[in-house]
């Protein structure tokens, strides 16, 4: 897979449930950020989580990262219809400023 | 609260014609880059802009490519000849500069670009 992969690439929960979602990369990182896209809209950042943290909290968003397994998960609790959109990892490489984005997660969510 | 603004939001252009894609970062914003996300596939970097000039670039920023920061607030990207596969929506976004440009990027709302 390439740097930043989402999976699962769909995800279609009722209103009230949970969302995860995974995101693995290759390379080593300094940070990994989340960013939502409202359909056909920007790309709207969540949060970051560096490298030497291991868990970050944001409201009804809880993100992980785990270096050794070059990989990181995004859980939306109690999820909204407002939360429907697509879902995407994105790291910077080491060296340099380029994010490199993964094919999204699309979430679902049914009121 | 700041924000990236972009415009126009819609651009229709023939083949060929050059167009102008314009953006506003975040004041004091020192890292600026472009984007583009052609329909159904993943945000592509394009190229990053510090201390104005050009710090990276993609194999897709060719020389049919370039920007410019014409004064203290407008970054643009310009196409000089448009292809069809330049069909897309690119985005513009901007960075405090505080960590070496790894630090957030803040995205526009995007220009979706059509090439007939």
């Amino acid at each position: 897979s390439q740097q930043g992969e989402e999976d699962p690439q769909a995800l279609s929960i009722q209103e009230g449930e949970n969302a995860t979602m995974n995101c693995s990369y290759k390379t080593s990182i300094n940070n990994l950020q989340w960013y939502r896209q409202n359909s056909g809209r920007g790309l709207v950042h969540l949060i970051l989580i560096r490298s030497n943290e291991r868990e970050k909290h944001s409201g009804r968003l809880r993100v992980t990262l785990d270096t050794s397994k070059k990989s990181s998960s995004l859980l939306i609790t109690a999820s909204r219809a407002a939360d429907t959109a697509s879902y995407f990892c994105a790291t910077p490489r080491a060296a340099g400023n380029k994010l490199t984005f993964g094919g999204g997660t699309r979430v679902l969510v049914k009121p | 609260e700041p924000e990236v603004t972009q415009t126009p939001s819609h651009q229709v252009t023939q083949m060929g014609q050059e167009v102008i894609l314009r953006c506003v970062p975040i004041s004091n914003h020192l890292y600026f880059y472009w984007y583009r996300q052609i329909l159904g596939q993943k945000v592509e970097f394009l190229v990053s802009f510090y201390n104005n000039e050009i710090s990276e670039k993609s194999e897709i920023f060719d020389d049919q490519f370039s920007v410019e920061r014409p004064d203290g607030s407008n970054f643009t990207l310009k196409i000089r000849s448009t292809k069809l596969e330049d069909s897309a929506m690119y985005f513009c976004a901007s960075s405090t500069g505080l960590a070496g440009g790894q630090e957030t990027q803040y995205f526009g709302p995007g220009t979706r670009l059509l090439v007939l």
